[in-house]
């Protein structure tokens, strides 16, 4: 079964509005989650660590305003695109370390900005 | 120059076919080594996971890590028509397997 959960799987939204998408980790406690972005045909770029219980992580050239992250419990990160615009269109996607090092990852929420 | 370089295809191959995908990198700090399959507008699905050079083999699925020349492969034996999609190299130097660096992605199509 699924190991991370995310929802919603898909969302259209009108510029200036803002979206928030759950990631929660069904299987295991996660003080760590990674928020990617992926656009048509290219491969994930990293955007954030959310970090439980503290400030979230931005990788260079992410707007730490614009995409707002946060890690209430160790079950569920959230990020939330605000005031998105149609350049945010893209495909969202949250992933989860396990205890044994490996990598999941959620089901992914492509974000429609009209 | 990109950290981890992978032809993006398109790849057609017949069904049964043996199937070869590559990546190389530049980072030879990188230890950790993977292989995600992602059908279209989902999450990666993890395929295969290495630690350091060698070989590993799960089912139809074959990885190897060539360290010394910063190459990796997947070798996918008997394809099926299922296998069809987008194979994503990945590696990490983190001990925590997280942060990962993502090759641009190999798509695949298997034909009946």
């Amino acid at each position: 079964g699924a190991v991370v959960s995310q929802h919603p799987s898909w969302v259209i939204c009108k510029s200036g509005t803002s979206v928030k998408i759950e990631c929660r980790s069904l299987d295991f406690q996660a003080t760590t989650m990674f928020w990617y972005r992926q656009f048509p045909k290219q491969s994930l770029m990293l955007m954030a660590t959310s970090n439980e219980g503290s400030k979230a992580t931005y990788e260079q050239g992410v707007e730490k305003d614009k995409f707002l992250i946060n890690h209430a419990s160790l079950t569920l990160s959230t990020l939330t695109v605000t005031s998105a615009h149609p350049e945010d269109s893209s495909f969202y996607i949250c992933s989860v370390p396990s205890t044994n090092e490996k990598l999941f990852f959620g089901s992914g929420t492509q974000l429609s900005v009209l | 120059q990109k950290e981890v370089e992978q032809d993006p295809g398109p790849l057609s191959v017949p069904e049964g076919a043996i199937v070869s995908l590559n990546c190389t990198y530049s980072n030879s700090a990188f230890q950790y080594f993977m292989w995600y399959r992602q059908y279209s507008r989902k999450g990666p699905e993890l395929l295969m996971y290495t630690y350091s050079s060698g070989n590993k083999e799960d089912g139809r699925f074959t990885a190897q890590v060539d360290k010394s020349s910063k190459y990796i492969s997947l070798f996918i034996r008997d394809s099926q028509p299922s296998d069809s999609a987008t194979y994503l190299c990945a590696m990490t130097q983190e001990t925590s397997g997280s942060r990962l660096t993502f090759g641009e992605g190999t798509q695949l199509t298997v034909n009946p």
